[in-house]
C-alpha cells in the first residue's frame, strides 16, 4: 500500500523569505502523480502545484516549486518570497496513474507559520 | 454551480442518531470523491463515485457509514447509529472524467461533531 509522510508537524518562516516543506512516500509504482494541497482555515483544500512521475522536470507555479527526487521517493515544496496569505495547512499527497486509481492518499500536514 | 458546495457546514448529533451530509459537486463533473479529516490528520479517502455508481468504496470504515449519488451529480453521506469516532470533517471533492491527471476540486467540508 501507499503511504505518504511528512515529518514536520509546523514550520516558521519570515515575511519574504524561503521555506522548504518535507514530503517522503512509498509506492511500488512507477506512473504516479504527486500533489501539493493548501488548507486555510476556511477547511477548503486548494490545490499548489502538481507533479507527474514520468517527468523528470520540477514542476513550477509562480513562487512555488517542488524538488521531486523520484528514486529517494521524495517530493519536497519550496514557497518563495513567502507572503502571510501563505500560512495554512499543507497537505502532500499521492495518486496512482493507473485507469480508476483516482483514489488520493495525504499525508498529515504541516502547519506553516509566516512571521511578518 | 460556481464550486463545489457542502451542507450543512457544522453539524452537531447526539451519539446514536442518524445524519445525512450533502455534496453538490461543480456542474458537469462525473467523479464525485468523499473524505474524512481527523483532527490532526491528512483526509481519508472514504468513496468514490463515477457518475452513478460507486467505483470504489474501499474506504468506508463500517456498514454505518454509506453514500448514494442517484442522478449523478448530488452526493449525500450517510451515517448511521454515529459514534463519537465518528466526529470529523467531511470532505467532498469532484472533478471531470476526462484524464486521470485531472485536477479535483473539494468543497469547504462539513465539521461534523457527535457529542
Amino acid at each position: 500500500a501507499q503511504t505518504v509522510t511528512q515529518s514536520q508537524p509546523e514550520m516558521s518562516v519570515q515575511e519574504a523569505e524561503t521555506v522548504t516543506l518535507s514530503c517522503t512516500y512509498d509506492t511500488s509504482e512507477s506512473d504516479y502523480y504527486l500533489f501539493w494541497y493548501k488548507q486555510p482555515p476556511s477547511r477548503q483544500m486548494i490545490l499548489v502545484i502538481r507533479q507527474e512521475a514520468y517527468k523528470q522536470q520540477n514542476a513550477t507555479e509562480n513562487r512555488f516549486s517542488v524538488n521531486f527526487q523520484k528514486a529517494a521517493k521524495s517530493f519536497s515544496l519550496k514557497i518563495s518570497d513567502s507572503q502571510l496569505g501563505d500560512a495554512a495547512m499543507y497537505f502532500c499527497a499521492y495518486r496512482s496513474a493507473r485507469t480508476g486509481g483516482f483514489k488520493t492518499i495525504f499525508g498529515a500536514g504541516t502547519r506553516l507559520f509566516v512571521k511578518a | 454551480g460556481a464550486g463545489v458546495s457542502q451542507t450543512p457546514s457544522n453539524k452537531v448529533t447526539e451519539k446514536g442518531k442518524y445524519v445525512e451530509l450533502r455534496c453538490d459537486p461543480i456542474s458537469g463533473h462525473t467523479a464525485l470523491y468523499w473524505y474524512r479529516q481527523s483532527l490532526g490528520q491528512g483526509p481519508e479517502f472514504l468513496i468514490y463515485f463515477q457518475g452513478t455508481g460507486a467505483a470504489d468504496d474501499s474506504g468506508l470504515p463500517n456498514d454505518r457509514f454509506f453514500a448514494v449519488r442517484p442522478e449523478g451529480s448530488v452526493s449525500t453521506l450517510k451515517i448511521q447509529r454515529t459514534e463519537r469516532g465518528d466526529s470529523a470533517v467531511y470532505l467532498c471533492a469532484s472533478s471531470s472524467w476526462t484524464v486521470l491527471n485531472t485536477e479535483a476540486f473539494f468543497g469547504q467540508g462539513t465539521r461534523l461533531t457527535v457529542v
